[in-house]
């Protein structure tokens, strides 16, 4: 079955420190990927997608790829700030002939604190 | 900003009364979702619509049903509320983008904080 895999947090880095989440998945077919953030009290914004192997998905600062091969899709920014905390979700959207329903398949989430 | 309300945004209630939690969009989207988050688990599907009048069950349906009449509101009824259906509740709709039906984002509302007691 279809499943994505995060690592466990919380994560606590200094500002301007670098950042990786780390993101594995399994799935049949091309599933496309993505990552939402969820700041405190509120919903889950998109923050990048890749469709496709190879894809960069960006925003933001902050960078994935879609790497087929391992089946992941790993979180980075170069230069996390304050503003960062959060905690960020990797999700996939399995892809199937005929149709899809179009529902997300989220990991757990990983929370990030980014202290001054 | 995808349109997308919840009401209400906070409810308490107690084990064994029936509640309904709406989602309202205003932009015309075909799919809609319900999923609940809970702690250690991420973000679940519960119920999803492809359209007025069509749903189907997801990953965790059990005791919970939903409607959509309209293609603007899907309603979320916990029919008899337990204290396991504590959760927050997110309605979500499927943006547009071209190509490959797996590429297309889904874009949340607020969320609905429900406490059973």
């Amino acid at each position: 079955g279809n499943s994505v895999t995060q690592m466990e947090g919380p994560v606590t880095l200094s500002e301007e420190a670098f950042l990786t989440i780390n993101c594995t998945y399994t799935a049949t077919g091309y599933p496309s990927l993505f990552w939402y953030v969820q700041y405190p009290g509120e919903g889950l914004q998109l923050l990048l997608k890749a469709t496709k192997a190879d894809d960069k998905g960006s925003n933001k600062g902050f960078e994935a790829t879609y790497r087929k091969e391992t089946t992941s899709f790993h979180l980075e920014k170069g230069s996390v700030q304050v503003s960062d905390s959060a905690v960020y979700f990797c999700a996939l959207s399995p892809f199937s002939f005929g149709g899809s329903q179009g529902n997300l398949i989220f990991g757990k989430g990983t929370k990030l604190s980014v202290k001054p | 900003d995808a349109g997308i309300t919840q009401s209400p945004r906070h409810k308490v209630t107690e084990t064994g009364t029936p509640v309904t939690l709406r989602c309202h969009q205003t932009e015309n989207h075909r799919y809609m979702y319900w999923y609940r988050q809970d702690p250690g688990h991420g973000l679940r599907l519960i119920h999803y619509s492809y359209g007025v009048k069509d749903t189907d069950k997801g990953e965790v349906s059990d005791g919970y049903s939903v409607s959509r009449s309209k293609t603007e509101d899907f309603l979320l009824t916990l029919e008899s509320a337990t204290s396991s259906q504590t959760s927050v509740y997110f309605c979500a709709i499927m943006g547009g983008s071209r190509g490959s039906p797996g590429a297309y984002e889904q874009y949340f509302g607020p969320g609905t904080r429900l406490t059973v007691t």
